[in-house]
């Protein structure tokens, strides 16, 4: 069975410029969450998706941040204008039972 | 809001010796999910509780779920460098099953 895929693996940016990532989840998993993990830290959920709708973004920085799910499969996570303080990883995990994440390798962002 | 505590939040020890690291909460959980992340790769999931009192054993890691289900401790004999990671705990609350971790315990396994 194929994992989460995201893409990049590693994105370096100006600040103020824009980035997008994307998702695939694993086939058949209905839930799909967007985390920032800072070095050292835990993952910190930005949004969370139960098929195509969202569920939970009371983390997710509105001004700058906005993702989407269409057609409940694929997800794309964007930041726009980035600052400094968004360099980070970001996680793209799915769940079939809302209980147990798989995750994907990530993306490392770098604001410089 | 982190509603997971883990302790400790580093941890160095020598290759052969046993440790615990802990994950709390003032409040109850239905399940609990331990995961093991390595430099530069997603967490991995190692195992889900469920049961107050429950206990787990993954080959040399051993997992328990406090009675209470608001505690949960992950324990690891003759650490080997491969348990070299960051060990999160994790939980899914809420109506929404919002799906939360605690900061980690970053594990160092030295030859």
């Amino acid at each position: 069975e194929a994992g989460v895929a995201q893409s990049p693996r590693y994105k370096i940016i100006e600040k103020r410029q824009s980035v997008a990532f994307w998702c695939n989840p694993i086939s058949g998993h209905a839930t799909l969450y967007w985390y920032q993990q800072i070095l050292g830290q835990g993952p910190k959920l930005l949004i969370q998706f139960q098929n195509n709708g969202v569920v939970d973004d009371s983390q997710l920085p509105k001004d700058r941040f906005s993702a989407e799910r269409l057609k409940g499969v694929d997800s794309t996570l964007k930041i726009q204008p980035a600052k400094l303080e968004d360099s980070a990883v970001y996680l793209c995990a799915s769940s079939l039972d809302r209980q147990e994440a798989f995750f994907g390798q990530g993306t490392r962002l770098t604001v410089v | 809001t982190q509603l997971l505590e883990q302790s400790p939040q580093f941890l160095s020890i020598q290759e052969g010796e046993n440790l615990t690291v802990y994950c709390n909460s003032s409040s109850v959980f239905s399940s609990l999910q331990w995961y093991r992340q390595e430099p530069g790769e997603g967490p991995v999931l190692l195992v889900t509780v469920v049961t107050g009192g429950e206990v787990k054993k993954l080959k040399r890691l051993t997992f328990q779920f406090g009675d209470a289900r608001k505690d949960s401790s992950l324990h690891i004999t003759a650490a080997q460098p491969g348990d070299t990671g960051l060990y999160l705990c994790g939980r899914s609350g809420g109506s929404n099953y919002k799906l939360t971790f605690g900061k980690g315990t970053l594990l160092t396994v030295n030859p």
